[in-house]
């Protein structure tokens, strides 16, 4: 069975750092890309980055861009998110989520439960 | 940059009734690269249909998918009283590498 599971979510004060962790199980983690998505309270879904199955590449949106940092340990099946400099408006429920059929390329057939993360002074 | 816009905004239906959502891009999608997900309050979002019309594994009949290019559509045919929900359309690109629409809020009348 596939399960995502995140953690390290948390109060900060903006301008400062969080590590956001997400375990993987039930499939071949080191053979997928995968993707942190998240959500403001009462927004809408917002993709943030992903990286390949080896982690070579390393895809971010542009609000993130050089403030956050994604990464995995395949031996580990961890996926990571450090968030840097963070902004009041960083905060959100982060998700982590994949396609882990081979039609769903393209597209988040498997999510965790999300890890919420609220930026405040 | 592709931008979705979904509309209506909010949809208001009756159970039995049938829902159609709208999901309009900005510059031609590939069919291969839309999906729409369903998301209740309080849960993750849940993937309803892949490649602009295929149904994922264990979603009902019900739920149908179309279009192409720069418009598509989430057609749900009998609404059953747990489909009131938000939904999403996705599209995969180049830059961004994902976007998603901004949801469509289905409520019951």
């Amino acid at each position: 069975q596939v399960q995502l599971v995140e953690s390290g979510g948390g109060v900060v004060q903006p301008g400062r750092s969080l590590r956001l962790s997400c375990a993987a199980s039930g499939f071949a983690f080191s053979s997928y890309p995968i993707n942190w998505v998240r959500q403001a309270p009462g927004k809408g879904l917002a993709w943030v980055a992903s990286i390949s199955n080896d982690g070579s590449n390393k895809y971010y949106a542009d609000s993130v861009k050089g403030r956050f940092t994604i990464s995995r340990d395949n031996s580990k099946n961890t996926l990571y998110l450090q968030l840097n400099g963070l902004r009041a408006e960083d905060t959100a429920v982060y998700y982590c989520a994949g396609g882990l059929h081979h039609f769903t390329n393209y597209v988040f057939d498997y999510w965790g439960r999300g890890t919420l993360v609220t930026v405040s002074s | 940059e592709i931008v979705l816009t979904q509309s209506p905004g909010t949809l208001s239906l009756f159970p039995g009734e049938r829902a159609t959502l709208s999901c309009r891009a900005s510059q031609s999608v590939s069919s291969n690269y839309l999906g729409w997900y369903q998301q209740k309050p309080g849960q993750a979002p849940r993937l309803l249909i892949y490649g602009a019309s295929n149904r994922a594994p264990g979603i009902p009949d019900r739920f149908r998918g179309g279009g192409s290019g720069t418009d598509f559509t989430l057609t749900i045919s009998r609404l059953e009283p747990e489909d009131f929900a938000v939904y999403y359309c996705q599209q995969y690109g180049s830059s961004p590498l994902y976007t998603f629409g901004q949801g469509t809020k289905l409520e019951i009348k």
